[in-house]
Parts: C-alpha cells; sequence; structure tokens
C-alpha cells in the first residue's frame, strides 16, 4: 500500500464548477500535510498547509480528518488557470528531521 | 534571487555513462534533496542533505551519489546509467527540516534525463 493515496484522474470539469480531490496517508505518526500544485512539465510549487480546524484561501479549502486518515481540497468556481496536477503531501517527524511523501498527484482539467 | 537551479534542463545518455546533474540554491537553505518524478508513482526521494558535509540516503538511491561540500551546492551524480533511470529530476531546498514544525520545500525546474 502506497504511503499516500490519491485519485489519478484526470477531473474533467467546466468553468465554475466546484470539484473536490481527497487523498488517504497511511502512517498515523504524519504530523503535517499540505497540498502542492504541479503544472504541466514544470516543477511542484505549494499551495496550501492543511490544518486540523480546516483552512481556506480564496477558492481553496483544505481539510484535515486524522482519525479517518484523510485529507481534501475542494476548488469552488474553477477557473481555467487551475488546471494542473495537485499533490498531496504529507510529514513525517523522525529522528530529529522531517521528511515529505507526496502522493502521485490528481490531475484537473477546467474546460470553458 | 534566482531560488534553486538546475542544469542541465535536458539529457539523453547512453547506458553505462555516467553525468551529474547539477542544484545551486540562493536562499541560505540548510536542507536540500533530490527528488526523481516518474509517471503514476509521485516524486520519490533519493538522497538529501541536512547541511554542507552531511547527506544521508532516501527512499531510492541506489545508482546514485551525492556530495555538499557548500551550503549551496548539491550535485546528484548518476555512477553508470540505466534506463531504469529515465525520470525527471527535482532538486529542491528548504529552511530547515529540524524541529517538528515543517518548512516549505522550494523545487527547481527539473531535469529530464532519458538514458538509452
Amino acid at each position: 500500500r502506497k504511503e499516500v493515496e490519491q485519485d489519478p484522474g484526470p477531473f474533467n470539469v467546466p468553468e465554475g464548477a466546484t470539484v473536490a480531490f481527497n487523498c488517504t496517508y497511511s502512517n498515523s505518526a504524519s504530523q503535517s500535510f499540505f497540498w502542492y500544485r504541479q503544472d504541466c512539465r514544470k516543477e511542484p510549487k505549494l499551495l496550501m498547509s492543511v490544518y486540523s480546524s480546516g483552512n481556506e484561501d480564496g477558492r481553496f479549502t483544505a481539510q484535515l480528518n486524522r482519525a479517518s486518515q484523510y485529507i481534501s481540497l475542494l476548488i469552488r468556481d474553477s477557473k481555467l488557470s487551475d488546471s494542473a496536477t495537485y499533490l498531496c503531501v504529507v510529514n513525517l517527524f523522525s529522528g530529529g528531521y522531517n521528511k515529505l511523501i507526496f502522493g502521485a498527484g490528481t490531475r484537473l482539467a477546467v474546460h470553458p | 534571487n534566482a531560488g534553486v537551479t538546475q542544469t542541465p534542463k535536458f539529457q539523453v545518455l547512453k547506458t553505462g555513462q555516467s553525468m551529474t546533474l547539477q542544484c545551486a540554491q540562493d536562499m541560505n537553505h540548510e536542507y536540500m534533496s533530490w527528488y526523481r518524478q516518474d509517471p503514476g508513482m509521485g516524486l520519490r526521494l533519493i538522497h538529501y542533505s541536512v547541511g554542507a558535509g552531511i547527506t544521508d540516503q532516501g527512499e531510492v538511491p541506489n545508482g546514485y551519489n551525492v556530495s555538499r561540500s557548500t551550503t549551496e551546492d548539491f550535485p546528484l551524480r548518476l555512477l553508470s546509467a540505466a534506463p531504469s533511470q529515465t525520470s525527471v529530476y527535482f532538486c529542491a531546498s528548504s529552511y530547515s527540516t529540524r524541529g517538528a514544525g515543517s518548512y516549505e520545500q522550494y523545487f527547481g525546474p527539473g531535469t529530464r534525463l532519458t538514458v538509452t
């Protein structure tokens, strides 16, 4: 079983749609959580951190459920520019250092 | 700041050749790492360094060597290239990884490597 699992998609949605991505992680000792965005043939970039209380950044909302080991990302009012791959990332703290574990990503394609 | 830079952007090697992928950062980050990204696999950690002179293996270290003689540079060496090493390689850095917090990782633009 992969340590971080995501639905690979692609999710094909029209502009203005609301889309949700899910992610599960296997290590209950995971301490912090992130969503990164990766455009086609580009490097990943941090989109947002995910907090236990849930957090929102404009049209993006991230949720964490530690009991179920589940993370979600909701995008409202999708724009063409949201088309990208969204990587779920989990941080493990072990031996005094942090280690990031990446999911394989979920691809989003927003069409006119 | 240039951030994280990588060279070359593209490279084709023949099986058995060796080469070095260059990575540099100008943000005075302690932590640097190398990942490879393959379709459907996500980013996998090859080697990492928590400071100059300190390196350690990640998830998939075989066939690769690293060194960290300065804070800025973290080259990745392929000792004897194999077709299985065809991949996209990303270098990343962050301020630190010590303590129970976590710091944003900044990625370079990647090197697309093909081994024939």
